[in-house]
């Protein structure tokens, strides 16, 4: 059966930087893309940016172009998420979910807390 | 990409049909026949109703449905249960595999 775990939660200071592992199974790892969604506390579902774990290529959303790195290790069926110069807005819930124009299966979510 | 637009809160009672809009443009909702739709109960992971406008995951009870028109999108739930009540987000292709949700609505089985 098809699962998605993610990696156990973190605290980070302010300006660290955080990476988010969440490893596949159940599946072939390379046929489907994966996304990266977060939820602040109480707010709403905000899209990242997406994987396609086949070649590696990426796509963005603008507000964390500059600050955010995807990655895959296809021998894994793994990816990962870094987010780097942390600031207090960015504690939430981060998930990652297969897809591509409809997000199936999704990981439990990892909580990143950011505080001083 | 600003967030689609979704009405905060809409309720109905148990058996009543409930629907709820996801208004976005035409570079987004108005522009790919990609609109999503999930399910959050509180403290669990969203879980997938809709795709592609119109089609329903298996699993996903038929009294979900999904349509499209213009800029917005549609949610409908035929027969509101308790087990309902929950919030939905929506979600649309954006172009060059960008995506952006819906603001959500918290929906209430009165």
């Amino acid at each position: 059966q098809v699962q998605v775990v993610q990696s156990g939660a973190e605290v980070k200071k302010p300006g660290a930087s955080v990476r988010v592992s969440c490893k596949a199974s159940g599946y072939t790892f390379t046929r489907y893309y994966m996304h990266w969604v977060r939820q602040a506390p109480g707010q709403g579902l905000e899209w990242m940016g997406i994987i396609n774990p086949s070649g590696g290529g990426t796509t963005y959303a603008q507000k964390f172009q500059d600050r955010v790195t995807m990655t895959r290790d296809t021998s894994t069926s793994t990816v990962y998420m870094e987010l780097s110069s942390l600031r207090s807005e960015d504690t939430a819930m981060y998930y990652c979910a297969r897809g591509e124009y409809g997000l199936d299966y999704w990981g439990q979510g990892t909580l990143v807390t950011v505080s001083s | 990409q600003s967030a689609l637009t979704q009405p905060r809160s809409v309720s109905g009672s148990p058996g009543q049909s409930v629907t709820i809009s996801c208004t976005g443009t035409s570079s987004d909702v108005g522009g790919y026949n990609y609109v999503s739709w999930y399910q959050q109960h509180p403290g669990k992971a969203p879980k997938l109703m809709i795709y592609d406008v119109s089609k329903r995951p298996s699993g996903v009870p038929d009294r979900f449905s999904g349509s499209k028109s213009g800029n917005t999108a549609s949610l409908t739930i035929s027969g509101l249960q308790a087990e309902d009540e929950a919030d939905y987000y929506c979600c649309s292709h954006a172009g060059s595999y960008t995506y952006v949700f819906g603001t959500g609505t918290e929906v209430t089985a009165l």
